[in-house]
């Protein structure tokens, strides 16, 4: 079954200090693959997506990530976190069947510390 | 503006009874989503629609059900069958089903058993 994989649960970071977070995924084929931020009582919002092309995408808020096949994973980085980054952020895959949903991973919390 | 408005933010439900969520979007989207989130377990998918009278379970659908006489509307009913449904829901919709588009998500509502 296909599935994803966050394998840090919570992570903590100084402010100002560079970010990477993990994601692997299992499936047959190379996904659609999405990184998602979620604020404490709130909705999700997108930051980055990953369909085909360069491996390296650039997002919204200064976050990148990285598409590497040989691995499957696909890993969210920042250069220099800020302290309004501290939120969970989840990764999620898309399959190529029609009338599928997205399936996301446990999600990860980020903590900046000052 | 256009976007998903789930409503309430917050309810309370006593034992053995029924209560729904309502999700309302006006993006035009053919697909619509139900996702709850529990601390630690990710998004897990409860129900999805694809086109307006035609839905799927997910993986967690025991204990629910759900209807899409509109496009823009997709609200949940959480049953008494539903044995632990203190959570948070998300409804979220895209485009057209599939993986390969973005789902944007409402704010949620939180559901607490009393």
């Amino acid at each position: 079954a296909q599935s994803v994989t966050q394998p840090d649960i919570h992570i903590t970071v100084s402010e100002g200090a560079s970010l990477e977070l993990r994601c692997n995924y299992s499936y047959g084929a190379t996904p659609y693959l999405f990184w998602y931020v979620q604020s404490p009582g709130q909705g999700l919002q997108l930051l980055l997506k990953y369909f085909s092309g360069d491996t390296l995408v650039q997002g919204i808020k200064g976050f990148e990530a990285e598409f590497k096949r040989s691995q499957s994973s696909f890993n969210l980085r920042k250069p220099s976190v800020h302290w309004s980054d501290a939120a969970e952020y989840f990764c999620a895959v898309g399959l190529y069947q029609a009338g599928t949903a997205l399936i996301f991973g446990k999600g990860t919390t980020l903590s900046v510390s000052s | 503006d256009g976007g998903i408005t789930q409503s309430p933010k917050y309810l309370f439900r006593k034992e053995g009874q029924n209560v729904t969520l309502s999700c309302e979007q006006n993006l035009n989207h053919d697909a619509m989503y139900w996702y709850r989130q529990d601390p630690g377990q990710g998004l897990r998918l409860i129900y999805y629609s694809q086109i307006v009278n035609d839905f799927q379970k997910g993986d967690i659908a025991e204990g629910y059900s759900v209807s899409r006489e509109k496009k823009e509307s997709f609200p949940l009913t959480v049953t008494s069958a539903q044995k632990n449904p203190t959570a948070f829901y998300l409804c979220a919709s895209s485009p057209t089903g599939g993986g390969n588009t973005e789902a944007f998500f409402g704010q949620g509502t939180r559901l607490t058993v009393v």
